[in-house]
């Protein structure tokens, strides 16, 4: 089993620049998630979904979007990247039934000039 | 809201040195606590979870404890390749996610 994957692994932007963030998973999680982490922040929730077709914001969602159309995969875009939004960016998934925490991704490394 | 405050930020110790991170939790209806492992330029790995207080879980040379306002990782005798930063996180009842802490950074000289 892959687990959880994200691509890409490495991203550098212009402000301005729109891209798409894509975690997939082959667990038959119900629940993804995607996370932001930043030195001295931790990890943040930027949205979550809980199932094919449902999607919630989380803590920091301003200037992202998501969507997950498939179980598997859980995408999340940037229209208009800011140098704000340089991070790691983080992908997990869990399951709905007898919930055991996540399983991560190994992160996005994502760098907005 | 749920919060989750660990601390040191971080931790020095030589190899062979026992000692203890803290993980200080408030959330309503605790559904689990939660300790990861994450290395330099990885995801956060599973460690442990617990439920309820008095409950202690161990791995190697780590111990995780749990009391109704925080809880303890334990390492004794570490060796150089403990070193990572750990987070902690918190289930609040009738959550669907995980809150963090902001971790702590490890490092065991040899």
């Amino acid at each position: 089993n892959a687990g959880v994957t994200q691509t890409p692994k490495f991203r550098v932007l212009k402000t301005g620049q729109s891209m798409t963030l894509l975690c997939a998973q082959d667990m038959n999680h119900e629940y993804m998630y995607w996370y932001r982490q930043d030195p001295g922040m931790g990890l943040r929730l930027i949205h979550y979904s809980v199932g094919e077709g449902t999607t919630a914001k989380g803590e920091v969602p301003d200037g992202y979007n998501v969507s997950r159309l498939k179980k598997q995969n859980f995408l999340l875009g940037l229209e208009s990247a800011a140098p704000s939004q340089t991070s790691v960016y983080f992908c997990a998934s869990t399951r709905r039934v007898l919930w055991r925490g996540y399983t991560f991704g190994s992160g996005t490394r994502l760098t907005v000039v | 809201e749920d919060q989750v405050t660990q601390s040191p930020e971080a931790l020095r110790l030589q190899e062979g040195e026992s000692s203890s991170l803290n993980c200080s939790y408030t959330v309503s209806g605790l559904r689990g606590l939660f300790w990861y492992r994450q290395d330099p330029g990885k995801g956060p790995e599973f460690l442990f979870t617990l439920y309820s207080a008095g409950e202690e879980k161990e791995k190697e040379r780590l111990k995780a404890t749990l009391t109704k306002k925080e809880s303890f990782l334990h390492i004794t005798a570490p060796k150089p390749e403990d070193s990572a930063t750990y987070l902690c996180a918190v289930r609040g009842q009738g959550a669907q996610k995980l809150v963090f802490g902001q971790g702590t950074r490890l490092t065991i000289n040899p």
